[in-house]
Order: structure tokens, then C-alpha cells, then sequence
């Protein structure tokens, strides 16, 4: 099956810092990308769909100027936490839909832990 | 609006005994329904979908699942489980449009031996 990677797999930062987390499809050119946050024991909340060359389109909630995303290309979209908090810890996973199929393929996430 | 719900939070079966975990969705159209499995820290596997024609669908790892428009549900089924199902499992609806995915908040099964 297709593969997503992602970029680091876990990262410890200060408080006020800025996290960029790399996604990529590797073997597949994806034209959407999602994103996706989730608490400990909880579900996958979707953050954002990242479409290449465009901007992303933010649920509701979610704010665009903290969590700033960009889908450079057709295989790699990152996401920039900005002034991270304690409360942004959280597990951070993507995900990539090729263009061919219907299927989504999940990144193996990327723990954030802000001290 | 569309909704996943999985009815039960944990599920605990004994190793070799079959498994059957729930989902009911709520989709105003035919829906592409999911299954996903996730381990500890771990990002989302796909084990089985469904977009149309057979209801009872084959995935990986021996689950299969079906499709049942009347009742709303896309039930996990497995003859015989393993020590190492032993992991989270997500249930989720996809749009036709964008494939915006919702899942359902997760069934955990445990396996004792």
C-alpha cells in the first residue's frame, strides 16, 4: 500500500517556540492532505485540508494563525505550531489522498509535547 | 450532518474467541464507511472500505465487515482473535466529495490469554 511519513516522529519544545511537522507521501502524488489532532484515549479530530498550491481550509475551531499549514507540492505538506503552549501537546497525525483512489493513508503520527 | 458512533468504549475477549465490534453512522447519501486499527502511539491502518456493491467486505489481517443499509451499521467482525489485535479501533464515514473522513471515538479491545 501507499506510504506516509512523517517528520519528527516526536518532539519536546519550550513553551513560545515554533514546531514544524513534515508530511509526505512517498511513493504517491497526493492533491489533499489532512490533518488531524488527537488527545490521549480520544478520536481523531480533523484540523485542516491541505490542497497543493492552495490554502488550506480550516475546521471550525481550529485557528488558521497558530496552525499554519502549507502544501508546497504534491507530495509534502508540513504544519507550523506557533508559540506553542503546554495545551498544544498532543499527537499530530496526517494524512494523504491520492489522486487516483478514494483512500486515505495515515502518516504514523508525531508526538508534541510543549514544556 | 454525519456521525460515526461506536457504541462501546472497550471490548474484552479471549484469545480464539470471535470479536464483533459496532458501528453506526449517520450519512444523508450512501457513505464510504472505514475501518481502522491503531497500536499504541501509532498512526492509522486501514483494514477494510466500503464504497458499493458487496455488503460483506474483506480486509486484512482476517476482519471483514458489513455493510447494512437499514440499520445504519458497519460492524467489525473476526472469526478468531489474536493476542496482537489487541489495539484501538476506529470506525469512520467519508464524504464523496472531498473524502473529509469522521471517526467514530474508538473501541479499545483488549485480549486475555
Amino acid at each position: 500500500g501507499a506510504v506516509v511519513s512523517q517528520h519528527p516522529s516526536r518532539v519536546i519544545c519550550k513553551s513560545g517556540t515554533s514546531v514544524k511537522i513534515e508530511c509526505r507521501s512517498l511513493d504517491f502524488q497526493a492533491t489533499t492532505m489532512f490533518w488531524y489532532r488527537q488527545f490521549p484515549k480520544q478520536s481523531l479530530m480533523l484540523m485542516a485540508t491541505s490542497n497543493e498550491g492552495s490554502k488550506a481550509t480550516y475546521e471550525q475551531g481550529v485557528e488558521k494563525d497558530k496552525f499554519l499549514i502549507n502544501h508546497a507540492s504534491l507530495t509534502l505538506s508540513t504544519l507550523t505550531v506557533t508559540s506553542a503552549h503546554p495545551e498544544d501537546s498532543s499527537f499530530y497525525i496526517c494524512s494523504a489522498r491520492s489522486q487516483v483512489g478514494e483512500t486515505q493513508y495515515f502518516g504514523p503520527g508525531t508526538r508534541l509535547l510543549v514544556l | 450532518a454525519q456521525s460515526v458512533t461506536q457504541p462501546d468504549i472497550h471490548i474484552t475477549v479471549s484469545e480464539g474467541a470471535s470479536l464483533e465490534l459496532r458501528c453506526n453512522y449517520s450519512y444523508g447519501a450512501t457513505p464510504y464507511l472505514f475501518w481502522y486499527v491503531q497500536s499504541p502511539g501509532q498512526g492509522l491502518q486501514l483494514l477494510l472500505k466500503y464504497f458499493s456493491g458487496d455488503t460483506l467486505v474483506q480486509g486484512i489481517k482476517g476482519f471483514e465487515a458489513e455493510f447494512k443499509r437499514s440499520q445504519s451499521s458497519f460492524n467489525l467482525r473476526k472469526p478468531s482473535v489474536h493476542w496482537s489485535d489487541a489495539a484501538e479501533y476506529f470506525c469512520a464515514v467519508g464524504d464523496t466529495g472531498g473524502f473529509k473522513t469522521i471517526f467514530g471515538a474508538g473501541t479499545r479491545l483488549f485480549v486475555k490469554a
